[in-house]
């Protein structure tokens, strides 16, 4: 069946570090994968889309990658700031565009 | 701010009562989802809307759950017979026909007693 995994654990980092989350996907051959960012009891945020025939996107201090032969999209936040500190959410849309998610990385950045 | 809009934001109520909950997504947006997230997890969906018409329900969607977007704008979706394991947030979710980007709403946080 179709599975996204994301790290489940938090990632923990400096103020002024690069975060790296992973989303890894199976069987599923996506056109396109998002991210969001949820914050504690609120909806998700779009933050960046990338297309397969993409391999980076970047907006500003974000970058994301997608790598359809590993099946993998890394998500970058460079010079992170505790204003960073949230779950982010890696989603691939189905033929019927309804958005199927991973269970999220939380990831903390200390001052 | 004109983006999508949910209420009410918290509801509690006993087992076996009927909850219902209200989304009004971004005017123009005739694409309109509703999802379900448990704690650790991410969202899941349950049913969307093109216009007043309900295209797909997700196994998730028992007979309990009902969706209704009468007129193509706001959609209400109301749980029957409420039972501990309906507790989560719900959330509402809109687009534009063939737009990749949902947004979202703040969500409604059911706690059934």
């Amino acid at each position: 069946s179709q599975k996204i995994e994301q790290n489940s654990e938090a990632l923990n980092i400096q103020e002024g570090k690069t975060a790296t989350l992973t989303c890894n996907y199976t069987n599923y051959s996506p056109a396109y994968l998002q991210w969001y960012r949820q914050d504690p009891g609120r909806g998700p945020v779009f933050l960046l889309l990338i297309r397969e025939n993409e391999k980076e996107k970047r907006k500003e201090r974000l970058k994301v990658t997608f790598d359809t032969t590993l099946k993998q999209s890394l998500f970058h936040i460079t010079a992170s700031q505790p204003a960073d500190s949230a779950t982010y959410l890696c989603a691939l849309m189905d033929s019927s565009y309804k958005l199927i998610f991973g269970s999220g990385t939380r990831l903390l950045v200390r001052p | 701010d004109t983006g999508v809009s949910q209420d009410p934001r918290h509801k509690i109520t006993k087992r076996g009562q009927n909850v219902t909950f209200r989304c009004d997504p971004i005017s123009e947006h005739n694409r309109l989802y509703w999802y379900r997230q448990t704690l650790g997890q991410g969202p899941e969906f349950l049913t969307y809307f093109q216009n007043e018409a309900q295209l797909e329900k997700s196994r998730l969607l028992s007979d309990r759950f009902s969706a209704e977007r009468p007129k193509g704008s706001f959609s209400t979706l109301e749980i029957q017979r409420t039972e501990q394991g309906d507790s989560a947030m719900y959330l509402c979710a809109s687009s534009l026909d063939g737009e990749e980007t949902q947004y979202f709403g703040p969500g409604t946080r059911l706690l059934v007693l």
